[in-house]
């Protein structure tokens, strides 16, 4: 079975805080690996995509394990508009056939 | 350019009726996805339609049905409405050079659907 397990939260952070999410998936097929942000009432965005040798885009840093089957995200000096849900995505095969496979999302709520 | 598009933005829907969501993709891209996103949860995959084949089917009933036409457009169609349908859908366009290689997909506003 095809799951991507996320801790929903919320997580109420500070202004200026650094937090960090993980997200673990049960299938080793996975291929590849991205987080995605979604505002409120808003679609899906990506926020990057993640790679086993980590990568990092500004503020933000994510990391593979693939030994262990967990994906994080860490956000440093946490803006007000970082305020959303963070969804955790894997895809099991090239292209998109299985289409992209979502955790519930985890609710991140900065506070000033 | 403009996004991906999707028609109606929202829609009110009675038990067994049936209900047809338009997705207008990225100009020039030629796969769409369909996505179910309930609220609370995250979105899950429906089909995904490229070159106007059905390339790969989630795990949802046959009452619902998606077609894509030669100029890339889509539709989702779904029939006798059962409460649980009510939520957001989601289409993505994408254009991977291969099958066998992810693209990015990006996702258009949605259709909120609400089953009375």
């Amino acid at each position: 079975r095809k799951e991507v397990e996320q801790d929903p939260g919320p997580f109420n952070v500070p202004e200026g805080a650094t937090v960090a999410f993980n997200c673990t998936y049960s299938n080793s097929a996975s291929q590849s690996f991205f987080w995605y942000r979604q505002d409120c009432r808003k679609e899906p965005k990506l926020l990057m995509s993640v790679y086993s040798s980590g990568n990092e885009d500004g503020r933000f840093t994510a990391q593979l394990n693939r030994a262990s089957q967990y994906i994080s995200l860490l956000i440093r000096d946490s803006k007000l508009s970082d305020s959303a849900t963070y969804l955790c995505v894997v895809t099991y095969s090239g292209g998109g056939a299985d289409g992209l496979t979502f955790g519930k999302g985890t609710h991140l709520i900065i506070q000033p | 350019d403009a996004g991906v598009t999707q028609s109606p933005t929202h829609l009110i829907k009675t038990r067994g009726q049936h209900v047809t969501l338009r997705c207008s993709p990225i100009s020039g891209h030629k796969s769409v996805s369909w996505y179910q996103q309930v609220l609370g949860q995250g979105p899950q995959f429906i089909f995904q339609y490229y070159e106007k084949e059905e390339r790969g089917r989630g795990n949802f009933p046959d009452r619902f049905s998606a077609r894509q036409f030669p100029n890339y457009s889509s539709e989702l169609n779904v029939n006798a409405l059962l409460l649980g349908d009510s939520a957001l859908y989601l289409c993505a366009s994408s254009n991977p050079p291969l099958l066998a290689f992810y693209n990015e997909q990006f996702f258009g506003p949605g259709t909120r659907l609400t089953v009375l």
